[in-house]
């Protein structure tokens, strides 16, 4: 069962570096979702795009935060200079056309040193 | 603005007995959908139950039942029969739209850490 793969599990930059976390969706999804939880809150929304296409990034912070979701390939989100408030666990969910329900990845834990 | 509000940072049940998990929202739509997801310590988000508004009958899923009391904005989440398996972080969500296939993001509560013991 290829459920919503996220890699790494783990990463650690230190401050500066760029951090690139990739998501490859399940079989015949199309339509992939960032979260992003802090230490001890609920997940909070980021990024909603379709293959090629941002939807709605209105939970993006406006500087440093990038994402994309190519024709071929995973998502991915890419974090410039991240800091120390970067550390984070990332989900990753998909679902199919704009009518189906979510599946969630099992994250990408952010360290920032 | 939509909110999830979950007041219980923690809480402990005893094997084998109910456990009722609190959740209270606010939203000034009409059609919206209600979930609760399982976090154990390994991190994944596991769905366990959804409720749509329009939904007249209470949305169970084996020992989850969801208390669905649209007048008093609550959908508090019920645990039978608690297994030590059951330990874990429990978040409650909120999407606009009804239907478990309308897709638009959730917003999370800050969740409930629940403790089964022996």
């Amino acid at each position: 069962n290829a459920g919503v793969m996220q890699n790494p599990r783990h990463l650690v930059r230190r401050r500066g570096q760029e951090a690139r976390l990739r998501c490859s969706p399940m079989k015949g999804h199309s339509h992939v979702y960032w979260y992003r939880q802090l230490p001890e809150e609920g997940l909070k929304f980021m990024v909603y795009l379709q293959k090629e296409n941002i939807i709605d990034e209105s939970g993006m912070p406006k500087e440093r935060f990038s994402a994309e979701f190519p024709k071929e390939g995973p998502s991915i989100l890419r974090i410039q200079q991240v800091v120390r408030g970067d550390s984070a666990a990332y989900f990753c969910a998909s679902s199919p056309k704009d009518r189906g329900g979510y599946t969630f990845g099992s994250g990408t834990r952010l360290t920032v040193v | 603005a939509q909110k999830i509000t979950q007041t219980q940072p923690g809480m402990f049940v005893q094997e084998k007995e109910a456990v009722t998990l609190d959740c209270t929202y606010d939203t000034s739509d009409q059609s919206y959908g209600l979930f609760w997801y399982k976090q154990p310590s390994s991190g994944e988000m596991i769905f366990l139950i959804y409720q749509g508004s329009y939904d007249e009958q209470n949305a169970t899923e084996g020992r989850y039942s969801l208390n669905f009391q649209k007048a008093r904005k609550s959908a508090n989440l019920v645990i039978s029969a608690s297994q030590l398996g059951d330990s874990a972080m429990y978040f409650c969500a909120m999407r606009e739209g009804v239907g478990f296939y309308n897709t638009d993001k959730l917003i999370f509560g800050t969740g409930t850490r629940l403790q089964v013991f022996p």
